[in-house]
């Protein structure tokens, strides 16, 4: 069965800190991936996806960056944090090739930038 | 774009039906997605419908699609504590890659 970790689950750092979030799925190859960001009490805003390795798309313009240096991990970047990244982070993967392209999801990182 | 609505806040009694409720703007959509999402945890997958449907039931769960409308709601019979969280609505079409997702509806339930 497929699964999916994220790490750290909680994280402080100071504003103009680097920042770095990985995501892991294990028991599926070429899955498609994304970042999402949760601000409190708010919808999900997706940060970036990707279809494959080296292969990022991103949905908004902002502080962070996404690569993917293997097929299965994921990992999001900051160089300098701002007070505004502080948020909960969600990593999440579907199957490319097969309807009806429901996302699974991590158990997030929540990130308190001070 | 597309726009998918929610209601904020729901609260119910503890053996009572809830109804949640989402609107969406795509014309497009194909699957339509209900999650839950529990304090301080990811999303769960909790059921999908297909767009060509217009009923889903899965033990206490029953999703109702108006297509024409394009008005999707969860009603969750039997309402438990443990149903307590954020619900949120989503629908994908094809050809996009992710997901669009409501902001989520905080169900409260009473005992």
């Amino acid at each position: 069965s497929q699964t999916i970790h994220q790490w750290p689950a909680t994280l402080v750092q100071p504003v103009g800190s680097p920042l770095s979030l990985e995501c892991t799925v294990e028991g599926t190859s070429n899955p498609n991936l994304y970042w999402y960001r949760q601000a409190a009490g708010r919808g999900l805003q997706l940060l970036f996806y990707s279809v494959g390795i080296g292969q990022i798309s991103s949905e908004v313009p902002q502080n962070l960056s996404a690569s993917r240096p293997q097929d299965r991990q994921f990992i999001l970047s900051s160089k300098k944090l701002l007070l505004s990244d502080s948020g909960f982070y969600l990593c999440a993967w579907s199957s490319p090739a097969r309807a009806p392209y429901e996302q699974y999801f991590g158990p997030g990182t929540r990130l308190t930038v001070t | 774009g597309e726009d998918v609505e929610q209601s904020l806040f729901l609260s119910v009694r503890e053996g009572d039906s809830s109804v949640i409720n989402c609107t969406y703007t795509d014309s497009s959509s194909t699957y339509l997605y209900w999650y839950k999402q529990e304090p301080g945890a990811g999303l769960q997958l909790l059921t999908y419908i297909f767009s060509n449907m217009d009923m889903k039931q899965d033990q206490r769960l029953t999703v109702l699609l108006n297509k024409k409308d394009k008005h999707l709601s969860l009603r969750i019979a039997d309402t438990q504590t443990g149903d307590s969280a954020i619900y949120f609505c989503a629908e994908s079409s094809a050809g996009r890659r992710a997901l669009t997702f409501g902001s989520g509806t905080r169900l409260q339930v009473q005992p």
